[in-house]
């Protein structure tokens, strides 16, 4: 069975500091890899995906990602992260034989907080 | 356009009440999945549907949790009779099947039972 691993429960960063979120998954091949962003009290929203080429990935709101099939990571990085940056931040995985179609793995996910 | 809409957002309720959810997908949309998110154990996909049919239901926790999509634009998770246990927030999320894997999420029925 496939697994994530988020193992920063909690990060906090200066605002204008860099990030970088750890994910580690447990994947006898190499999954559909994705991270979302939920808000307080809102739905996850997509940040990025990856399913295969280009191991850095470029997503949304100035986030990027990139896999390393040798240690099995899919960390997410931001240069400089601004107050808007606070939220809960969650790695996923999919099975590709089906096409990413029988639902996401989640990990348990790591909670941003920015300090000003 | 609209995307995955989830009713009630709060839904306040006492231990052995009838509780139901319900979740309309984005138009399109073939896939439909419906998890639970608690601080304890996180996100947990229940149940998934492939155009109407559900194929896993290895994720619902007990008998007293049912789904059911009778269309393509409407699903139900039904808890009968509530625990407080059941108290979390459930997400349904659709997806077009076979594309890119990617879900969309609505935002989510918090349900609390005393």
């Amino acid at each position: 069975a496939q697994s994530v691993t988020q193992p920063d429960i909690h990060i906090t960063v200066s605002e204008g500091a860099s990030l970088e979120l750890r994910c580690n998954y447990s994947y006898g091949a190499t999954p559909y890899l994705f991270w979302y962003v939920q808000s307080p009290g809102q739905g996850l929203q997509l940040l990025l995906k990856y399913f295969s080429g280009d191991t850095l990935v470029q997503g949304i709101k100035g986030f990027e990602a990139e896999f390393k099939r040798s240690q099995s990571s899919f960390n997410l990085r931001k240069p400089s992260v601004h107050w808007s940056d606070a939220a809960e931040y969650f790695c996923a995985v999919a099975d590709p034989s089906g096409g990413g179609a029988d639902g996401l793995t989640f990990g348990k996910g790591t909670h941003l907080i920015i300090q000003p | 356009d609209a995307g995955v809409i989830q009713s009630p957002r709060h839904e306040v309720t006492e231990m052995g009440q009838e509780v139901t959810l319900r979740c309309k997908p984005i138009s399109g949309h073939n896939s439909l999945f419906w998890y639970r998110q608690t601080m304890m154990r996180g996100l947990e996909l229940l149940i998934y549907f492939n155009n109407n049919v559900p194929i896993d239901d290895s994720g619902m926790p007990e008998d007293r949790f049912s789904a059911k999509m009778p269309n393509a634009s409407f699903s139900t998770l039904k808890i009968q009779p509530s625990e407080p246990r059941d108290s979390a927030v459930y997400f349904c999320a659709s997806s077009l099947r076979g594309v890119t894997g990617e879900l969309f999420f609505g935002e989510g029925s918090r349900l609390t039972v005393l």
